[in-house]
């Protein structure tokens, strides 16, 4: 157990909506990361924050977005679903005062199904 | 986009046996980490090799990494059931960012 938590575990939505979903990074960290991986695939980078910014982006179009709080905790939303959107999505944390070990804690993942 | 490739993609032995795979990847970077990934869950960190070393190991696991060919590769001794899972290498550029870009994977069954 990595301490990341992610919820849901499991959503189904239409094609057209609009979905969040949520990560409680581990303590002490104050980066995210959110990772999409298609069936079949490595995940890919969709976008990092520090701090509460953004601090690096993936090949995502905009209706990807994400937010990071005080807390540490974050999301991400997804609008205007399309069926390509269906995967697992992983958040991981990171203590960025720890430059020199750069590892990434994942958490478990909410997979996503898009109708 | 994917940064490389694993090889095999897929990787099938007897428990006990040794596990060896590979991990290309096409830029420079300051780090190679290796993923365990089980049945479609989170990943999880196994180890870590920077740019400036040829070789680390941790436990069962032995790592190495040629940055004249970008290449990788992992080794698992002595193999055991609970071991069966996909292993992902992914590369990391430094710059102040944590992003990681993965390979496809290879899938390893480890058979009692």
């Amino acid at each position: 157990e990595t301490g990341v938590t992610q919820s849901p575990t499991h959503l189904i939505k239409t094609r057209g909506q609009q979905v969040t979903l949520r990560c409680s990074s581990q303590s002490g960290h104050n980066t995210v990361s959110w990772y999409q991986q298609a069936l079949g695939q490595g995940p890919q980078f969709i976008f990092q924050y520090y701090r509460e910014e953004e601090n690096g982006r993936g090949n995502f179009p905009p209706r990807f977005s994400g937010l990071q709080f005080p807390n540490y905790s974050s999301e991400l939303n997804v609008n205007a679903l399309e069926l390509d959107d269906s995967a697992l999505y992983l958040c991981a944390s990171s203590p960025a005062d720890r430059p020199l070990f750069p590892e990434q804690y994942f958490g478990p993942g909410t997979r996503l199904t898009v109708t | 986009s994917q940064q490389g490739e694993e090889d095999p993609q897929a990787l099938s032995i007897q428990e006990g046996e040794n596990a060896t795979m590979n991990c290309s990847y096409k830029t420079s970077i300051n780090n190679l980490q290796w993923y365990r990934q089980n049945s479609g869950r989170g990943l999880v960190h196994l180890i870590l090799i920077r740019s400036n070393e040829r070789e680390k190991h941790s436990g069962r696991l032995r790592v190495t990494l040629d940055t004249s060919k970008k290449s990788s590769s992992l080794l698992i001794t002595a193999s055991r059931a609970a071991d069966t899972a996909s292993y992902f290498c992914a590369t990391n550029s430094g710059a102040g960012s944590y992003q990681l870009t993965f390979g496809k994977g290879t899938k390893l069954s480890v058979i009692p």
